[in-house]
């Protein structure tokens, strides 16, 4: 069961708002990623998880705040953010990420419009 | 310096057409993995196959088919007979321990 499933499926939200999104696998995977993707555009890489622990910050600002409660499950806390954080947002999972070469299961994303 | 380039930005067939993708790396590294991922109008990625740098063997799967060739550094993609199911955005990744990837090339298939 190769399954990452994402919620919400979209949100809408002012600047003042807080929301979360949600993540979770259950293909026993110990590495977890949060990637933001505007349009027409690779993914980027925000946050790594590896054995619930957080191992890799691309700089993402402080509105920003990911959460592993447990090893299967990715939270993304959002709080003030700015239009131009309106985008695509993919959970992945994999085996592992401290070993290379892994391939990444992806979600299917939650759609965010910041108003 | 690792990088990986789509140099095609969309591509438009007519079904049943055969269509190659196509992606070209750079890496210093002797051990890395490539990867291709496909992105529908939907927006997952779904992961398509990975390949190590240690086997150049081409891989076919069903209507899909890879050719990884160290010696030009390119990992190209062929649909045989597509369908109008193929369309997406299909990215080329490169792996070290994160993925590097490519723009993407946005392949449409007209019925």
């Amino acid at each position: 069961d190769t399954e990452v499933t994402q919620t919400p499926k979209h949100l809408v939200m002012g600047m003042t708002n807080k929301k979360s999104l949600k993540c979770e696998q259950h293909m026993g995977h110990r590495a977890m990623y949060w990637y933001k993707q505007k349009a027409k555009k690779p993914p980027e890489l925000m946050f790594v998880y590896s054995y619930e622990k957080l191992s890799i910050n691309e700089s993402v600002p402080s509105r920003f705040s990911p959460e592993c409660p447990n090893s299967s499950l990715l939270n993304l806390h959002l709080h003030a953010l700015q239009p131009e954080d309106s985008a695509l947002y993919l959970c992945a999972s994999s085996q592992s990420s401290r070993d290379n070469g892994y391939e990444q299961y992806f979600g299917p994303g939650t759609r965010l419009t910041v108003t | 310096a690792q990088k990986v380039t789509q140099a095609q930005t969309e591509i438009s067939v007519v079904e049943k057409e055969d269509v190659t993708l196509d992606c070209v790396y750079e890496t210093r590294d002797t051990t890395y993995y490539l990867f291709w991922y496909k992105q529908p109008p939907s927006g997952e990625l779904v992961f398509l196959i990975r390949r190590n740098s240690f086997d150049e063997q081409n891989e076919i799967s069903g209507r899909y088919s890879w050719n990884f060739q160290k010696s030009t550094s390119s990992f190209n993609f062929t649909i045989t007979a597509s369908q109008v199911v193929d369309s997406a955005v299909y990215f080329c990744a490169l792996s070290n321990y994160q993925l590097i990837w490519g723009a993407g090339t946005k392949l449409i298939i007209k019925p």
